[in-house]
């Protein structure tokens, strides 16, 4: 079946340290992006790739890194200089809208929750 | 700036009646809506989507309502079920590109009960 896998589901950090998280997709999907979710705050964007060896800041980027080296991967680090890491992170992969008035669906991962200790 | 608000962040119904999820937004450039459902530590899976050029748009139990004159847009479920319980986002697009990505919501918490 085709999906996507974020992998680890928990991942605990000590201050001061870099961690990545995994994001790939067996969908052929050409865009991705990665999303993290705080409580009574939704879903804000992090970063989004719409194709291979490119990709763009979202909303709240400062104190993460991504790479876009494949297709199917995207992985996220969430580096040191990232004030407040704990929190539940989302990637998510979509096609292209078919036209102005199409769907722009995103299909996510399961999730990785990040603590930090 | 919160673009896409959410102000219920909970929704208590009866199992058999109808469920009302609301949301609003303030940019005139979003173009397409999405809700989504979230089960705990899961991730967020399509519920149903309506463009702007539309203003109803139905799939089985549930229904989705847009009112650009108020910037508005409801989900109804009819009948709720218990299954129905779940975090509900509200998301937009804005125009001009084909991978428009999404502005969420805070979510509401729907409890459907027996």
């Amino acid at each position: 079946d085709g999906g996507i896998t974020q992998s680890p589901k928990y991942l605990f950090r000590k201050e001061g340290q870099n961690v990545t998280l995994s994001c790939e997709q067996n969908l052929n999907h050409d865009a991705m992006y990665w999303y993290r979710q705080d409580p009574g705050q939704g879903l804000r964007l992090i970063y989004y790739s719409q194709i291979v060896n490119d990709f763009q800041k979202g909303d709240i980027a400062e104190g993460y890194s991504v790479s876009r080296e494949k297709k199917e991967s995207f992985p996220l680090t969430v580096t040191s200089a990232q004030k407040n890491p704990t929190a539940f992170y989302l990637c998510a992969s979509s096609i292209p809208a078919s036209g102005p008035s199409g769907a722009n669906v995103l299909t996510f991962g399961a999730g990785s929750r990040l603590t930090v200790l | 700036d919160q673009q896409v608000k959410q102000n219920s962040p909970s929704l208590s119904v009866q199992e058999g009646r109808i469920s009302i999820l609301n949301c609003d937004y303030t940019n005139s450039m979003f173009d397409y809506f999405l809700w989504y459902k979230k089960y705990p530590a899961e991730g967020p899976t399509f519920l149903i989507s309506i463009s702007s050029i539309k203003d109803k748009n139905e799939d089985g139990r549930f229904t989705v309502f847009l009112n650009k004159s108020a910037k508005h847009l409801s989900l109804h479920i009819v009948p709720s079920q218990p299954g129905d319980s779940a975090v509900y986002f509200c998301a937009a697009r804005a125009g001009g590109t084909s991978y428009g990505k999404l502005t969420f919501g805070q979510g509401t918490i729907l409890t459907v009960h027996p």
